[in-house]
């Protein structure tokens, strides 16, 4: 069945660690997405791509890095985390940017 | 700018209650709309799209949405809740960007909450 799978699905860290969250898609999809969802602000787009070595900075990226290795993987990096990028991260897939999206079921981040 | 707006964050119904989400877009043309349901601690999954053509969609678990060019609206509608159904509900709607920048922006969400 065609999905989309984020690693890992918790993950605590220190101020200043590195952390890089991961996503698969086995949708063939071109485009994969990374979100964070926070309470009053919806979902806010950090980075995307339309396929693999391709990179489009979102609406809220600063302290994010990602990477396309292929079609099927996306990476988000925080290099410096801060206690401000505890959230909840979804990565998401679509053939198309404007035609519908499979999400993952989220990563949780806490930086302490 | 495009956006979208729903304007209620909470909503509150009785099992067996009808239900209207209210979801407004700004947009020069047509968009493509979109809603998406999130449960507890899960992501989100897609109940109907509009494209084009009969501005009322149907989508799963008896859900329909109908699309108003006049009123920049695509509300979401069913006609009789379960409690199964309290989740975050999102609207979104396609930029209107063409080719590789395309892609979709969201409202903040409306919270249902049925209750038994």
């Amino acid at each position: 069945e065609a999905a989309v799978t984020q690693s890992p699905r918790n993950k605590v860290t220190v101020t200043g660690g590195n952390v890089t969250l991961s996503c698969r898609q086995t949708n063939s999809h071109n485009y994969m997405y990374w979100y964070r969802q926070d309470t009053g602000h919806g979902l806010r787009l950090i980075h995307y791509s339309y396929g693999a070595g391709n990179l489009q900075i979102g609406d809220v990226p600063d302290g994010y890095k990602a990477t396309r290795t292929t079609q099927e993987d996306f990476f988000l990096l925080l290099e410096l985390a801060s206690p401000s990028q505890t959230s909840l991260y979804f990565c998401a897939s679509s053939g198309t940017g404007d035609s519908d999206y499979t999400f993952g079921s989220g990563t949780r981040l806490l930086v302490i | 700018a495009q956006s979208v707006t729903q304007p209620d964050a909470r909503v509150t119904v009785s099992e067996g209650a009808s239900l209207q989400l209210r979801c407004k877009y700004s947009y020069s043309g047509t968009p493509y709309l979109f809603w998406y349901v999130q449960y507890q601690r899960q992501g989100l999954q897609l109940l109907l799209k509009y494209y084009s053509g009969d501005p009322v969609v149907q989508g799963v678990n008896g859900f329909e949405a109908e699309f108003s060019k006049s009123d920049s609206s695509f509300h979401l509608r069913k006609a009789s809740v379960h409690w199964s159904d309290s989740a975050v509900y999102f609207c979104a709607a396609s930029t209107g960007n063409v080719g590789d920048n395309s892609k979709l922006i969201w409202g903040l969400g409306t919270s249902l909450v049925v209750n038994p």
